[in-house]
């Protein structure tokens, strides 16, 4: 059975520093793997999508990288800002079945 | 390019009630799929729908049941409430095809928030 972890639970930096965030899985047959960031009781919003073949993905400040070997994945956020204020989930999708994993999050806090 | 929208936004039931809630996908989209988020958690996976039919299912019981519709929009029914179905309910849309690669890229709508008195 998948299980997703995400460390740490919550982080608190200053405005303007370069931080990770990490996830890791125990069964490295996945088909993908996705970064979300969910504000507060809203809903999630896709920022990156890794597909099993690939290393990494890029999208303005963010960067993800894929380790399926080692079962891990990072989420490099570049130059925090307040408004990345927000939990971060990853969730994996396995080979052959629809139901995708995910890890309880890493809750960012930057602060001004 | 419409998004997924769920309705309604938040409800409030008592123990042993049905709910339905419902979910739009988004536009091009032939996949739904339904989340429970508790308190603190991760999403759990409850079922997906495609092409009308249930295309996969999680560790939840028959009292979850759904319904897709030709248009690809989706209802997702919870019979006998009980105080633990207290939670966020999340629908996200996909594209699946049989015929070519798929990204399997989930988008999500705002949720429903349920909660069981």
């Amino acid at each position: 059975k998948q299980e997703v972890t995400q460390i740490p639970a919550a982080l608190s930096v200053p405005e303007g520093e370069n931080l990770v965030l990490n996830c890791s899985f125990t069964d490295s047959a996945i088909y993908n793997l996705q970064w979300f960031r969910q504000d507060p009781g809203k809903g999630l919003t896709s920022l990156l999508l890794i597909q099993s073949s690939q290393r990494e993905q890029t999208s303005g400040r963010l960067n993800a990288s894929l380790d399926k070997s080692s079962g891990r994945s990072t989420l490099y956020i570049a130059a925090s800002q307040p408004g990345d204020s927000a939990t971060y989930l990853c969730a994996v999708r396995p080979y052959n079945n629809n139901d995708m994993r995910f890890g309880a999050g890493t809750r960012l806090t930057v602060k001004p | 390019e419409t998004g997924v929208t769920q309705s309604p936004t938040h409800l409030i039931k008592t123990r042993g009630q049905q709910v339905t809630l419902r979910c739009s996908s988004q536009s091009g989209h032939n996949t739904v799929s339904w989340y429970q988020q508790a308190l603190g958690q991760g999403p759990q996976f409850i079922f997906q729908y495609y092409r009308e039919e249930e295309n996969g299912r999680g560790n939840f019981p028959p009292r979850f049941s759904g319904l897709q519709f030709p248009n690809y929009s989706s209802e997702l029914n919870v019979n006998a409430l009980e105080l633990d179905d207290s939670a966020l309910y999340l629908c996200a849309s996909s594209l699946l095809s049989r015929t070519y690669p798929n990204t399997g890229e989930l988008f999500f709508g705002e949720g429903s928030r349920l909660t069981v008195l």
